[in-house]
């Protein structure tokens, strides 16, 4: 069975603070995911990262998958309340049957 | 891009009827869709995985005979709820992956309260 452990679970900050999500897997993917979830709304995927040691920027939001594919961060600079939200990683591989593995998600809230 | 529909985003019924839930692919094939099913501040709970033209894979522990799921179509699945009690009521979503790739693209989700 795949685990990809997401830290934290809950983080509140205030506006225009740093912040970064971890996840965390003994097993290799080929790929890995990040999404933002509202509330009752579907996920909205923020990038897939596929090479090892890959950096991807988006705005303010930085991605990192480690070298070995096992784990990612998500690093936020100067946050915003329109941050806030369900942060969720999600690892794929090839031998999954297709299926990704979910990390338990991170609940942000930036105040403002 | 990759935008996947769900419909209908929510819907109330009485216990003992059946709800039929649909995913679409509109602009993209998608050999693989999945079903979730997530409760409140919590993560995805996988259901199952429907694989166009052939039967569903259920994860353990969940019933198939009361979670339907029909992909008839490369641009669409459907799940149907039957014989729905109160404890079924939930957040569901679908995801679909493109033919080749293997990031899923999800709905928007669908709410059922089942009275």
């Amino acid at each position: 069975t795949q685990l990809l452990e997401q830290s934290p679970q809950f983080l509140s900050i205030q506006e225009g603070e740093n912040l970064t999500v971890y996840c965390n897997s003994s097993s290799v993917f080929s790929s890995l995911q990040w999404y933002r979830q509202e509330p009752g709304e579907g996920p909205v995927l923020l990038v897939t990262v596929v090479t090892g040691g890959e950096v991807k920027k988006l705005k303010r939001l930085t991605f990192q998958f480690g070298d070995a594919r096992k784990d990612s961060s998500l690093h936020i600079t100067a946050a915003q309340p329109g941050d806030t939200g369900l942060y969720l990683c999600a690892g794929a591989t090839w031998t999954n049957a297709g299926k990704s593995t979910f990390g338990d998600g991170t609940t942000l809230t930036v105040k403002p | 891009g990759a935008v996947v529909s769900q419909h209908p985003s929510w819907v109330i019924c009485k216990s003992g009827t059946s709800v039929k839930i649909e995913c679409r692919s509109l602009d993209f094939q998608a050999t693989t869709m999945f079903w979730y099913r997530q409760f409140p501040k919590q993560s995805l709970m996988l259901m199952a995985t429907s694989n166009e033209g052939s039967k569903a894979t259920y994860e353990q522990g969940v019933e198939k005979d009361k979670f339907l799921i029909n992909h008839a179509s490369l641009t669409l699945s459907t799940l149907t709820v039957t014989s729905a009690h109160p404890e079924d009521s939930s957040f569901y979503i679908c995801s679909a992956r493109m033919v080749r790739g293997d990031t899923q693209y999800f709905g928007p989700g669908t709410r059922l309260t089942v009275l």
